[in-house]
């Protein structure tokens, strides 16, 4: 078990410029979850997948934010025409099917956009 | 609606003493209950959890908290703070009918003074 995985860890980018994140999940979990958390605050949920399918994304931001799971393994998350308020650490989490598991997290993206 | 409620943002103790977060929750089912803890540029690290079974939970580190329904409270106490101790503690409420879905609290800064 080598836990979940994100890369890149920091990211910066010019106002405008299209991101991509990545999230490896571990090995045997069906469930994935994306998060950002800003400054001060705590992590606020965007969507999830299980296996492939996207269940829930009525909580991302906008729709310059898409996510994808095309294999049920590793997840990517982007976001289109970057803005400064987008600035924040992204958190991949993931977890088993099984009821209401602990989610283990990994150590998380930061962007910043200039 | 779920919900968790941080009553503070900042709490300070001495090396030795007793440590309490303070925990409310706002749940519309039977919750999950989880503490994460978040030490400086590393990842969220699960603390405990409690999943209807036993409303005393013991965590890692010595750590410790007691689910209490009536006061819809959670809170973390720790019998002896150490140094390492300082971080980030955040309280998280969970809901089956939310795919597992995480609410974070606003968090809580932990200092702990030698």
């Amino acid at each position: 078990d080598t836990g979940v995985s994100q890369n890149p860890r920091h990211k910066i980018t010019k106002r405008g410029q299209n991101v991509t994140f990545r999230c490896d999940p571990i090995s045997e979990h069906n469930r994935l979850y994306w998060y950002r958390q800003t400054l001060g605050q705590g992590p606020e949920f965007l969507t999830y997948f299980q296996n492939e399918a996207q269940l829930e994304k009525s909580r991302l931001l906008s729709d310059r934010f898409s996510a994808e799971r095309p294999k049920g393994s590793f997840s990517t998350l982007e976001i289109q025409r970057t803005e400064q308020g987008d600035s924040a650490m992204y958190l991949c989490a993931s977890s088993p099917e099984r009821g209401r598991e602990t989610q283990y997290f990994g150590p998380g993206t930061r962007l910043l956009v200039l | 609606a779920q919900s968790v409620t941080q009553l503070d943002s900042h709490v300070s103790v001495s090396e030795g003493t007793p440590v309490l977060l303070r925990c409310n929750y706002s749940s519309s089912y039977s919750p999950s209950l989880f503490w994460y803890v978040q030490h400086p540029n590393k990842g969220l690290q699960l603390l405990l959890k409690y999943t209807s079974a036993a409303t005393l939970v013991k965590g890692i580190n010595g750590f410790e908290a007691e689910f209490k329904k009536s006061e819809t409270s959670f809170h973390l106490t720790k019998p002896s703070a150490h140094m390492s101790d300082a971080a980030e503690y955040f309280c998280v409420v969970s809901g089956s009918n939310t795919g597992n879905q995480f609410y974070f609290g606003t968090g809580t800064s932990l200092t702990v003074i030698p």
